[in-house]
């Protein structure tokens, strides 16, 4: 069965900080990875998304990597601002109805 | 394009009343799919659709009933509400169950008192 874990469960940094969020997977049969994030009573909005053939993904200053091998994906937020605040959560798609497998998130709080 | 919608965004329910949840997605998707998620906790699924008239369990189905009849729609049905329902539910759906992203409604928020 695919588990999927997040560390750290909360994280604090000052802003302007580069930090590294983990999310690990038991099982490297998968579709894909995808990073959420989620704001205090919100939805999900998509940050990235990583094919299994990828290595990596990049957006603004969001680079997320994949090792399928490891069963391991670190999300990078470089410059952190306060505007990043949120609860970050990794998801892997399986290969068995394309169903999500969810860590429990890590949350963010960027201090100005 | 609306994409995924769910309606309501809130309801308030006493123990044992019944209840649906509706979802909807107007971009011709296959794959349709109920999750839901506790406080402090990722997403768990409950139910998946991968087309009109099939559906099966997810991780948490107890307690919970689904249909599927056409494309669009996906409705979440809670026969007898406890408690441990008390959650934020989404509906989400994707083209088919290969390595393309999946897309989120906005979740629709459920109090069993």
């Amino acid at each position: 069965k695919q588990e999927v874990t997040q560390i750290p469960a909360a994280l604090s940094v000052p802003e302007g900080e580069n930090l590294v969020l983990n999310c690990s997977f038991t099982d490297s049969a998968i579709y894909n990875l995808q990073w959420f994030r989620q704001d205090p009573g919100k939805g999900l909005t998509s940050l990235l998304l990583i094919q299994s053939s990828q290595r990596e993904q990049t957006s603004g200053r969001l680079n997320a990597s994949l090792d399928k091998s490891s069963g391991r994906s670190t999300l990078y937020i470089a410059a952190s601002q306060p505007g990043d605040s949120a609860t970050y959560l990794c998801a892997v798609k399986d290969n068995q109805g394309g169903k999500l497998i969810f860590g429990q998130g890590t949350e963010l709080s960027v201090k100005p | 394009n609306a994409g995924v919608t769910q309606t309501p965004k809130f309801r308030i329910l006493k123990i044992g009343q019944s209840m649906t949840l509706q979802c909807a997605q107007d971009m011709n998707h296959n794959y349709m799919y109920w999750y839901r998620q506790d406080p402090g906790m990722g997403l768990k699924l409950i139910y998946y659709s991968v087309g009109a008239g099939i559906t099966d369990k997810g991780e948490v189905p107890n307690g919970y009933n689904v249909s599927r009849s056409t494309t669009e729609d996906f409705p979440l049905r809670l026969e007898l509400a406890a408690p441990s329902q008390t959650s934020v539910y989404f509906c989400a759906s994707t083209q088919w169950a290969g390595d393309n992203e999946q897309f989120f409604g906005p979740g629709t928020r459920l109090t069993v008192l």
